[in-house]
């Protein structure tokens, strides 16, 4: 079955510690994307990819780092000047090679929390 | 930078009844808009969208209304079932050609509860 696959589902990270989250896709996809979800608000965006060795900054960058060397992969690394990394971690991805504007297919998401 | 307003936040209707969930969206060069369905635990799912050259979507019991003069969209639901409990979000996004990412802009969300 082609999707997304996120994990790990549950993660827990210590002050002062990188953590970093995995996003694999199987669906030939260009474009990748990672999500922040705070409780009662919308999704926000943290970072995007369009093609591989290439990305950019969302809305809420500050704190995050990726990386995308291979089109399958996209890892967001959750680092230690974020400091209120509690949240809903989404990864997503689209086709960009039928024009703009494809749908965008989420993965089910990994939870972080500060131990 | 697009912001996109959605209400109510909460909706509660009765089997078979009609649920209707508003958004606006405030930047006029928007011009997709995707609703998506989230249930607990898992990612959003998309279930319609519409371009800015449509005015209407229909699948099935879902419908998507756009008016780009008001810069609003909704989503319609008939003959709601337990099923559609979740929470739905809009989006609204300004994309730019081929070969290049969709940035989506987010409402807040509905939670959406069809009781017996």
């Amino acid at each position: 079955d082609g999707g997304i696959t996120q994990s790990p589902k549950y993660l827990f990270r210590k002050e002062g510690q990188n953590v970093t989250l995995s996003c694999e896709q199987n669906l030939n996809h260009d474009a990748m994307y990672w999500y922040r979800q705070d409780p009662g608000q919308g999704l926000r965006l943290i970072y995007y990819s369009q093609i591989v060795n290439d990305f950019q900054k969302g809305d809420i960058a500050e704190g995050y780092s990726v990386s995308r060397e291979k089109k399958e992969s996209f890892p967001l690394t959750v680092t230690s000047a974020q400091k209120n990394p509690t949240a809903f971690y989404l990864c997503a991805s689209s086709t960009s090679h039928r024009g703009s504007n494809q749908p965008q297919h989420f993965g089910d998401g990994t939870r972080l929390s500060i131990l | 930078g697009e912001n996109v307003e959605q209400h109510p936040s909460t909706l509660s209707v009765q089997e078979g009844d009609s649920a209707v969930i508003k958004c606006t969206y405030s930047d006029s060069a928007s011009n997709y808009f995707p609703w998506y369905k989230q249930e607990l635990g898992k990612g959003p799912q998309l279930i319609i969208d519409i371009r800015s050259n449509v005015g209407e979507k229909k699948d099935q019991r879902i419908a998507v209304t756009l008016n780009k003069t008001a810069k609003h969209f909704s989503l319609h639901i008939t003959e709601t079932q337990p099923e559609d409990s979740a929470v739905y979000f809009c989006a609204a996004s300004t994309g730019r050609g081929t070969g290049t990412a969709s940035k989506l802009t987010f409402g807040t969300g509905t939670r959406l509860q069809v009781t017996l």
